[in-house]
């Protein structure tokens, strides 16, 4: 069962290291987005990408933040020099061209910035 | 206002019982809805597309009024495994793919 793919599921950083969270989308599908959580909040839209392009990033934070989507291999979602703010869950999703605003979620992975 | 609102609940009901929740979007634009359920500390899973007709899946039926700018999910005969957050789901408007979410709804089915 291919779903979303998520790694790792927990991710535990100081406040200034890096975090790189990847996501591989469902088996046929070509659209990636990314959503972060935050404890006891709903889901915020982040970023959407297609292979080798963004689409949309208007959800991303300005500094520190940035993902990619490579012609071969996972999405990326990258957060250089961590803060406590951070903390969070960060789901990706997957779509294909046709149905192309049913998304389908990963497990997640669980960001602690300690 | 919010771009999707919903009550936060939590709705606490009995076995059996029939629930509804309700749910406004502000983005007229917005052309396609969804409820998505997310148990805790898990992802969302859709749980059913919103048509303008209405559209029902088995115990599950939901509801669009666009004039409104109103979604509803009503649960029919509910089930101890129907506790979780149910999230209401619209994308951003006439052409755009990303997805905008409500806080959710959580019901809280017993015995």
């Amino acid at each position: 069962n291919a779903g979303v793919m998520q790694n790792p599921r927990h991710l535990v950083r100081r406040r200034g290291q890096e975090a790189r969270l990847r996501c591989s989308p469902m088996k046929g599908h070509s659209h990636v987005y990314w959503y972060r959580q935050l404890p006891e909040e709903g889901l915020k839209f982040m970023v959407y990408l297609q292979k080798e392009n963004i689409i949309d990033e208007s959800g991303m934070p300005k500094e520190r933040f940035s993902a990619e989507f490579p012609k071969e291999g996972p999405s990326i979602l990258r957060i250089q020099q961590v803060v406590r703010g951070d903390s969070a869950a960060y789901f990706c999703a997957s779509s294909s061209q046709t149905g192309i605003h049913e998304q389908y979620f990963g497990p997640g992975t669980r960001l602690t910035v300690t | 206002r919010k771009e999707v609102e919903q009550d936060p609940g939590p709705f606490n009901v009995p076995e059996g019982a029939t629930v509804a929740f309700n749910c406004t979007y502000s983005n007229s634009a917005s052309q396609s809805f969804f409820w998505y359920r997310q148990d805790c500390r898990k992802e969302p899973k859709l749980l059913m597309s919103v048509y303008s007709s209405g559209n029902e899946d088995g115990r599950f039926t939901a509801q669009l009024n666009r004039a409104s700018q109103y979604i509803s999910l009503l649960i029919r005969d509910s089930k101890l495994s129907d506790s979780a957050t149910y999230l209401c789901v619209v994308n951003r408007g006439s052409g755009y793919s990303t997805l905008t979410f409500g806080k959710g709804t959580m019901l809280l089915v017993s015995p």
